[in-house]
């Protein structure tokens, strides 16, 4: 199984560029890294994917280096509306089925 | 539909009691996903449908736990002789196709009480 690790929490003033790094040291070759975003009571929301190096779209960026052992996540200039817990996600493939493992989310708290 | 649904959204039972846990996914999605998300932990991943094949079920925590899925429609989490380590809230999704490279859309959760 892919083994996945977070910072439990971290706080940012409005504005800030927040980066949440996961840890996944025991990436294979074809697993893929996802970022989800999750608010109380509510099921989680995709915000990006990637394989390597940088992909962004137009509310994060995801940074993964060569050896694709840790991704990190960046939100450029956040808001009070970006406190939410984040996960990252690695998604593999085997013997015709998936193994989807989930870190244990970082809650991210943006201060006014 | 517009989006992932589950039923009911709060199920409070008794130790010992049989639950069944509803999930209808996005029209048209092939894969299903169910999680099972423990309070204040992140997300355990349960079981996957391709159509209405479960290709592996070694994540449902015991053999008290079994799902089914209705063609590429409906999908029931079953949960049998609850105990209170059952507790949490169970979580579905649906992809297009199941690929590793799919967005994931996920419900509301259904929220499991054990007394």
């Amino acid at each position: 199984l892919a083994k996945t690790t977070q910072p439990i929490s971290m706080d940012s003033y409005e504005g800030q560029e927040v980066n949440i790094t996961c840890s996944h040291n025991n990436i294979a070759t074809n697993d893929y890294i996802t970022w989800y975003q999750q608010f109380p009571s509510q099921g989680p929301r995709f915000i990006i994917q990637g394989y390597k190096t940088k992909v962004t779209n137009e509310v994060a960026s995801l940074f993964i280096p060569a050896d694709r052992k840790s991704s990190t996540l960046s939100l450029p200039r956040v808001s009070l509306s970006d406190t939410a817990v984040y996960y990252c996600l690695v998604a593999r493939s085997g013997a015709g089925s998936y193994q989807l493992t989930f870190g244990k989310g970082t809650k991210l708290s943006v201060i006014p | 539909g517009a989006g992932v649904s589950q039923s009911p959204s709060n199920k409070v039972t008794e130790k010992g009691k049989d639950v069944e846990l509803r999930c209808d996914p996005i029209s048209g999605h092939t894969a299903l996903y169910w999680y099972r998300q423990r309070l204040g932990q992140g997300l355990e991943f349960l079981i996957y449908f391709q159509g209405n094949s479960a290709p592996d079920k070694s994540g449902l925590p015991s053999d008290r736990f079994s799902a089914e899925r209705t063609g590429e429609s409906v999908s029931t989490l079953t949960i049998q002789r609850t105990q209170q380590e059952d507790s949490a809230v169970y979580l579905c999704a649906s992809s297009f196709q199941g690929g590793l490279q799919e967005t994931q859309y996920f419900g509301p959760g259904t929220r499991l009480l054990v007394l």
